[in-house]
């Protein structure tokens, strides 16, 4: 079946750091692929997604391309504030089924310290 | 503003007793949604409606119900019969799967259970 495996956190960065988060995918066809982010406290909101291969989504100043040849769609921050801690979710929809089902990774926890 | 209100933010319940958790939205969205969150899982399926009147069972159905008797709301309740019922639960809700950006769903905030 269809499975997202992201990296474990916490990611922790000092402010204007480079950041990477990997994410991974199991899907048959062209699934689409989602960011998600959830601040503390709060539910998720959609950060950036991306529908086919080598499309690039970007919000924010967070950027994640579709590399179907890798079965990836690592997110990446040029310069992370303290702002952007919060847990980041990668997430796939998949095609095939009736429902409008998300499947999503365990979540990666970015601590970023001024 | 369109959104989805989640009620209550915060719930303690006893061992034994049922709880409902409200989720409402304004979106005009078909799809509704109910996930649970626990520390270093991710986001589980509890149940899901495409339309309403009808809802399905997602991942982890067992010791909760559902009724979706107007567009606007999913309820969720959380029976005695969940054996670990303290956990987060996130209500989300989207456009049917025939639409254009079906798969982009909008959250709530959550509602916190505790079981005392």
């Amino acid at each position: 079946g269809n499975s997202v495996t992201q990296m474990e956190g916490p990611v922790t960065l000092s402010e204007e750091a480079f950041l990477t988060i990997n994410c991974t995918y199991t899907a048959t066809g062209y699934p689409s692929l989602f960011w998600y982010v959830q601040y503390p406290g709060e539910g998720l909101q959609l950060l950036l997604k991306a529908t086919k291969a080598d499309d690039k989504g970007s919000n924010k100043g967070f950027e994640a391309t579709y590399r179907k040849e890798t079965t990836s769609f690592h997110l990446e921050k040029g310069s992370v504030q303290v702002s952007d801690s919060a847990v980041y979710f990668c997430a796939l929809h998949g095609y095939g089924g009736a429902t409008n089902k998300l499947i999503f990774g365990t979540g990666t926890l970015l601590a970023v310290q001024p | 503003d369109g959104g989805i209100t989640q009620s209550p933010k915060y719930l303690f319940r006893k061992e034994g007793q049922n709880v409902t958790l409200s989720c409402e939205q304004n979106l005009n969205h078909d799809a509704m949604y109910w996930y649970r969150q626990d520390p270093g899982q991710g986001l589980r399926l509890i149940y899901y409606s495409q339309i309403v009147n009808d809802f399905q069972k997602g991942d982890i159905a067992e010791g909760y119900s559902v009724s979706r008797e107007k567009k606007e709301s999913f309820p969720l309740t959380v029976t005695s019969a969940q054996k670990n019922p303290t956990a987060f639960y996130l209500c989300a809700s989207g456009r049917g799967p025939a639409s254009s950006g079906a798969n982009v769903l909008t959250f709530g905030a959550g509602s916190r259970l505790t079981v005392l």
